[in-house]
């Protein structure tokens, strides 16, 4: 399956900075890359699809504008928190793949905003 | 309705045991189906993936499918205790006006007591 290599594997900033997470995809060209955030004890919520070349997709509740989204490569994808605040401490996983061999998670980044 | 629910457990099996993990999803017109299990404070790995109704077995582990039901069920045999996770379910939704994504259900914390 794909491999994706994201970075940093955790981060600690303070409130009021911006904090910027990749995710490379390592043998998979991914036109699409899906962007999730977890609380501790709770499932993996769907942020935003990244798609290669275009405006990423938000769901629902999500600011466009303090989670900046960036795909301008077919194998690197970008997210940067800005203006980060406590409550936005949180674990950012980002994801490729397709419906046909499934979905593989990069290692995850810890966001810890003091 | 959640568009995929779980029963969040804790499920609790003793070695050796069948764990029977269950899900249930909203989108009848879903066609992808995963499992995936997750250790605390990792990110998610691909398990299994099924897409046709009946079952579908790979070692210890069996998925099941049921569309008609909007079921779909992981059991795992002989259950170690290197199984105690959270088990994921996740469902790909075709939003009419966005791109194919995939949804993850709450989540099912097992633990397998030796």
């Amino acid at each position: 399956g794909a491999v994706v290599s994201q970075h940093p594997s955790w981060v600690i900033c303070k409130s009021g900075t911006s904090v910027k997470i990749e995710c490379r995809s390592l043998d998979f060209q991914a036109t699409t890359m899906f962007w999730y955030r977890q609380f501790p004890k709770q499932s993996l919520m769907l942020m935003a699809t990244s798609n290669e070349g275009s405006k990423a997709t938000y769901e629902q509740g999500v600011e466009k504008d303090k989670f900046l989204i960036n795909h301008a490569s077919l194998t690197l994808s970008t997210l940067t928190v800005t203006s980060a605040h406590p409550e936005d401490s949180s674990f950012y996983i980002c994801s490729e793949g397709d419906i046909l061999y499934g979905y593989t998670f990069g290692s995850g980044t810890r966001l810890t905003v003091v | 309705q959640k568009e995929v629910e779980q029963n969040s457990g804790p499920l609790s099996v003793p070695e050796g045991a069948i764990a029977s993990l269950n899900c249930t999803y909203s989108d009848r017109g879903s066609q992808s189906f995963f499992w995936y299990r997750q250790y605390s404070g990792k990110s998610p790995e691909l398990i299994m993936s099924i897409y046709s109704n009946g079952d579908k077995e790979d070692g210890r582990f069996t998925a099941q499918l049921n569309k008609a039901s909007q079921y779909v069920s992981l059991l795992i045999r002989d259950s170690q205790p290197s199984d105690s996770a959270t088990y994921l379910c996740a469902v790909n939704v075709i939003p009419k006006t966005s791109y194919d994504k995939v949804i993850f259900g709450p989540g099912t914390s097992l633990s397998v007591i030796p």
